[in-house]
């Protein structure tokens, strides 16, 4: 079936350097859609992309979508102790009406 | 506030109980969903209702049921037959207008002694 692959399970950094998470499909996606959830917390809507190459920004967050629709990225600068959670990402295959397949998500700690 | 209402936080039974989570909402959302989240393994879906009185199978529904009988409440029951149940039941909605966004429940977490 679909699948979404995303990388790393976890990521470790130190306060102020760069986090990055990828997912991949193997076949197109309709739109691809992240979510963060907090420790302890439920998963909350971040961004949506739906065109090829599209590129969208949030203060420190950048989210890309591949030229062929089918990885993404999800890239955070300087990261911050607000920063902890899990991040997922969720791809879409079916148009507005689609379910959402999600990825099993990066768990991101900072060290102060 | 609108929102998703999930009740109870945290349950715990014993093997062999069936128990019965709910979920109400008062956005209007025609969509309902219930996942599963388990460490490191993301979200699974379970099952799901587009429209009030109709459900579909999720990746996962064995050992579930739900119901549909009224647009705000989508509760899920954990049957004894589902060979695994302790995790983090996650309920979300949708609705059709505008984006294919998901609002989710703070979520149940049940633990079977």
């Amino acid at each position: 079936g679909q699948q979404v692959m995303q990388i790393p399970q976890y990521q470790h950094v130190q306060e102020g350097e760069d986090f990055t998470t990828y997912c991949n499909s193997s076949t197109t996606l309709s739109n691809i859609q992240w979510y963060k959830q907090r420790p302890g917390g439920h998963p909350v809507f971040l961004i949506q992309l739906v065109k090829s190459g599209e590129v969208k920004k949030q203060k420190r967050l950048t989210f890309q979508f591949g030229e062929a629709k089918k990885n993404s990225s999800l890239h955070i600068t300087a990261t911050q102790t607000t920063d902890v959670g899990t991040y997922f990402c969720a791809g879409n295959y079916g148009g507005s009406q689609g379910n959402l397949i999600f990825g099993k998500g990066t768990k991101l700690s900072v060290k102060p | 506030d609108g929102g998703i209402t999930q009740s109870p936080k945290y349950l715990f039974r014993k093997e062999g109980q069936n128990v019965t989570l709910s979920c109400e909402q008062n956005l209007n959302h025609d969509a309902m969903y219930w996942y599963r989240q388990d460490p490191g393994q993301g979200l699974r879906l379970i099952y799901y209702s587009q429209i009030v009185n109709d459900f579909q199978k999720g990746d996962i529904a064995e050992g579930y049921s739900v119901s549909r009988e009224k647009k705000e409440s989508f509760p899920l029951t954990v049957t004894s037959a589902q060979k695994n149940p302790t995790a983090f039941y996650l309920c979300a909605s949708k609705g059709f207008a505008g984006a294919n966004v998901l609002t989710f429940g703070a979520g149940s977490r049940l633990t079977v002694l």
